[in-house]
């Protein structure tokens, strides 16, 4: 099982709809998770932080967590075109929260 | 105006030449990684650094080498013993490297490196 899951989609979705991105983790004692938005070509960048169960919101942007199932997701209302872009979970190990295992992405596109 | 710059933004080097690849940044953060991410993969940690004159072998060290001698500065050289370097390779900080909360990570350009 690899550390950190993800589905590397194509996942299209209309504009205007919510777009539900899912991630699944191994390690039980993470603490802090990371999604990262990547548009083709360039860097990473954060766009939301969770670090206790439940749902936190910025925004259109609203990630959920569950520790005891061990996932974390990311919800996009009203999605943009804009949105259009790979979107990374990232999750540092309970062991070493320096090294922070992402995942391969979810490969996000808003249809018009 | 802060943040993480990485330079070049391309650079192109011939087999058995090693390279030497730029990461500033001025947000004084403790922690400094070096990623490689190859097309349609996620992030494979190279390299970090929780304090200055000290840094942890990634995931994927072999055929890299770095060196952390000032806070704002950590630069990867990529050796002629990497056996397939042509990559995208990005630079991250972190306000510090071991407690929740402080561990987020912003990441800098990046480089891409192509090798002829």
């Amino acid at each position: 099982q690899k550390e950190v899951e993800q589905n590397s989609g194509p996942l299209s979705v209309p504009e205007g709809a919510i777009a539900s991105l899912n991630c699944t983790y191994s390690d039980r004692g993470s603490q802090s998770f990371f999604w990262y938005r990547q548009y083709s070509g360039k860097s990473p960048e954060l766009i939301m932080s969770i670090y206790s169960n439940g749902d936190k919101e910025d925004g259109r942007f609203t990630a959920q967590l569950n520790k005891a199932s061990q996932y974390v997701s990311l919800l996009i209302r009203d999605s943009q075109p804009s949105d259009s872009a790979t979107y990374l979970c990232a999750v540092p190990g309970y062991s070493s929260a320096s090294k922070i295992i992402f995942g391969s992405g979810t490969r996000l596109s808003i249809r018009p | 105006d802060g943040g993480i710059t990485q330079s070049p933004k391309y650079l192109f080097r011939k087999e058995g030449q090693n390279v030497t690849l730029s990461c500033e940044q001025n947000l004084n953060h403790d922690a400094m990684y070096w990623y490689r991410q190859d097309p349609g993969q996620g992030l494979r940690l190279i390299y970090y650094s929780q304090i200055v004159n000290d840094f942890q072998k990634g995931d994927i060290a072999e055929g890299y080498s770095v060196s952390r001698e000032k806070k704002e500065s950590f630069p990867l050289t990529v050796t002629s013993a990497q056996k397939n370097p042509t990559a995208f390779y990005l630079c991250a900080s972190s306000i510090r490297a071991d407690r929740v909360s402080y561990n987020e990570q912003f990441f800098g350009p990046g480089t891409r490196l192509t090798v002829l």
